[in-house]
């Protein structure tokens, strides 16, 4: 069965490092969102894109975030210098529905990050 | 704004009964709704999705209806386990905007 796959799994870091987290959607999915959820909150929206493209990158904080989905497949989710606020499951997920109107949502596995 | 909200928050239950946990959403111009199972420390599994046109969906022992012009989906559980202990999100899609989740039923089953 496809599935996204992310990576890593978890990420200890010290506040103002760089990390980076990986995804790769289900083949074919051309839409990507990455989502952030705080520990006993309902995931919230960082960036979606439609293939290379970002749809809606509202509410990403962009003095230290950063995404990019260069050939419209794979993504990568940057921050620097990460901060203590920042702990957090980072969610990425894939749908086959265009970006104005979602299909399904599938979810990968989630990268745990910790800043101490 | 869409303001989705899940009541109640948690629920334990003894294994064998029958449940219902409820989400609620402020703006009922979306385009379809759907519940996720949330396993401690891990990512979502999609459930069930519903269309805007739909009226509920079924798979094995959960049904899921949606009353879009009330704002509520409900979320139905036969026969509860204690393998079903996990967090429930429920996520609407509207025009324009990704999917906006509630906070989650964390339901409890015990043997």
């Amino acid at each position: 069965e496809a599935e996204v796959a992310q990576s890593p799994r978890y990420k200890i870091t010290e506040k103002s490092q760089a990390v980076a987290f990986w995804c790769d959607p289900i083949s074919g999915h051309a839409t990507l969102y990455w989502y952030r959820q705080i520990l006993g909150q309902g995931p919230e929206l960082l960036v979606q894109f439609q293939d290379e493209s970002v749809v809606d990158d509202s509410q990403l904080p962009k003095d230290r975030f950063s995404a990019e989905r260069l050939k419209g497949v794979d993504s990568t989710l940057k921050i620097q210098p990460a901060e203590l606020g920042d702990s957090a499951m980072y969610l990425c997920a894939s749908s086959p529905g265009f970006a104005g109107r979602t299909g399904e949502l599938f979810f990968g596995e989630g990268s745990r990050l910790t800043v101490l | 704004k869409q303001e989705v909200t899940q009541i109640p928050a948690a629920l334990s239950v003894p294994e064998g009964e029958n449940l219902v946990l409820n989400c609620s959403f402020t703006d009922s111009a979306i385009y379809n709704l759907q519940w996720f199972r949330q396993d401690p420390g891990k990512g979502l599994t999609s459930l069930l999705l519903i269309q805007s046109s739909q009226r509920e969906q079924t798979s094995g022992r959960l049904n899921a209806s949606l009353d879009k012009s009330s704002g509520r989906s409900t979320l139905y559980i036969a026969a509860s386990q204690p393998g079903d202990s996990a967090t429930y999100l429920c996520a609407v899609n509207q025009a324009g905007t990704a999917l906006i989740f509630g906070k989650g039923t964390t339901l409890s089953v015990s043997s």
